[in-house]
């Protein structure tokens, strides 16, 4: 079963403002990975993390790996209209090579 | 550069009826996946294959057969569906090697069993 706990489950943002989302587990990952998904599409990958403590930024996005390896955090700053999506964390367990648990998902909606 | 594609992208089937989606990479990517998205569940993984030939079980593969006779193909087979496997099917490949897990995802295929 799902082993990431994602929170949170949606947010309601107004354009221009930051939102912060998280993965925790109980599990220790080797890599971190976070996802996009427009609505009728396919995830897109946004940032890989693989060394605990790694900083990654993609444009507005920034990711962290958690110091103990059971957690990663995503922030988008200055949100706009475009962002609206459903994000997805993934992890890698050091036992599971090449597959990865997946949270359930951050919907997010801005308004202008 | 097509990537990674699917096929239908829509299908309605009757209950009992056997189903096939498709998955094609234009990558060479060693493993390729097979995962169904429904609503409260996420993503989970239904199959897996790490080379031609070499396919295993993820977590919900019960109802569901895959094969890989070729790297780039990797079709899923719904044997006699069944309105529980309702939902939308993605595939995704990814070249693990050294630090590389990301796994690259299809456009999806909405499959309604009625």
């Amino acid at each position: 079963g799902q082993q990431l706990n994602q929170s949170p489950q949606s947010m309601f943002i107004q354009e221009g403002e930051d939102v912060s989302m998280n993965c925790t587990s109980s599990s220790i990952f080797n890599t971190w990975l976070w996802y996009k998904q427009d609505p009728g599409e396919g995830p897109v990958l946004l940032i890989a993390l693989y060394k605990a403590g790694e900083l990654t930024s993609n444009g507005r996005l920034t990711a962290q790996f958690g110091i103990t390896r059971k957690d990663s955090f995503l922030n988008i700053s200055a949100s706009i209209p475009s962002d609206v999506g459903i994000y997805f964390c993934a992890g890698q367990l050091s036992d599971s090579w090449g597959k990865l648990q997946f949270g359930a998902g951050t919907q997010v909606v801005v308004t202008p | 550069d097509a990537g990674i594609t699917q096929s239908p992208r829509y299908k309605i089937t009757e209950t009992g009826r056997q189903v096939t989606l498709m998955c094609h990479q234009t990558w060479s990517h060693s493993y390729m996946f097979w995962y169904r998205q429904d609503l409260g569940h996420g993503l989970r993984l239904i199959y897996y294959s790490a080379a031609a030939d070499i396919t295993d079980k993820g977590e919900v593969p019960d109802g569901y057969v895959v094969s890989r006779s070729k790297t780039e193909n990797f079709p899923l087979t719904l044997e006699s569906a069944t309105r529980s496997q309702t939902s939308v099917y993605f595939c995704a490949s990814s070249e693990p090697g050294g630090r590389t897990y990301e796994q690259y995802f299809g456009p999806g295929t909405r499959l309604t069993v009625t």
